[in-house]
């Protein structure tokens, strides 16, 4: 049972450039939506996170987009640069219980 | 403030072999999860732990899995009878606790290969 829906699979990007990963939601009580940062061979670190209550978040290059009716949320990545290419994971949680998106490799380009 | 701590970082194994997966969770956290990543998948939720108790593991099959985390020590992964399939990237993260927006921090993993 998949909770979280997350696309593209993967993406590229020309440095500079905008990069936007989607997810969609299914369980109503996940109050809490992180997205994580995953370079290869390392395991995933928390990027950004936003709660529901919330439309946007924003920290220097990275925005959250949280529609609460839509069940979705996306991260946009701006002046996307080499350095940010990496696998990005979605989540929700509720209480204990966090779900994770199937995770989008992202490759910025020179 | 070392972080999670997992061991071994890799780990190969030949088919009917047991695999033990050991994770130290960062200084203050009490609560200890295990994911699964598959190449080129997702983190697939396998069990959640506190001292000494399971609280939930739904994700974990059924059988040749089994997971602790003892009063003292690390908490363990361990399969049992090993098989191709098991062949994975075993993540261990860990949080203060239930309240708040708990941060789950993660440790490098542990790669098994299995022959």
């Amino acid at each position: 049972q998949q909770q979280v829906k997350q696309s593209p699979q993967s993406l590229i990007v020309q440095k500079g450039g905008i990069s936007i990963i989607n997810c969609a939601y299914e369980n109503t009580a996940f109050d809490y939506f992180p997205w994580y940062q995953q370079f290869p061979g390392k395991g995933p670190a928390l990027l950004i996170a936003i709660r529901p209550d919330v439309s946007e978040k924003k920290e220097g290059r990275f925005t959250i987009s949280f529609n609460k009716s839509a069940k979705q949320f996306s991260l946009h990545i701006m002046d996307s640069q080499p350095g940010d290419s990496a696998t990005y994971f979605c989540a929700a949680r509720y209480r204990d219980d966090m779900r994770f998106g199937a995770g989008t490799r992202l490759t910025v380009k020179p | 403030n070392a972080g999670v701590m997992q061991n071994p970082r890799h780990l190969v194994r030949r088919r009917g072999q047991e695999a033990r997966l050991r994770c130290s969770p960062m200084k203050g956290h009490s609560h200890v999860y295990w994911y699964r990543q598959l190449p080129e998948e997702g983190l697939k939720f396998m069990v959640y732990l506190q001292k000494e108790n399971i609280i939930d593991e739904s994700g974990m099959p059924k059988e040749r899995f089994s997971a602790e985390f003892p009063k003292e020590g690390p908490s363990i992964l361990r399969i049992q009878q090993v098989v191709r399939g098991d062949s994975a990237a075993y993540f261990c993260a860990s949080s203060r606790g239930r309240s708040g927006a708990n941060v789950l921090t993660f440790g490098a993993g542990s790669r098994l290969t299995v022959l």
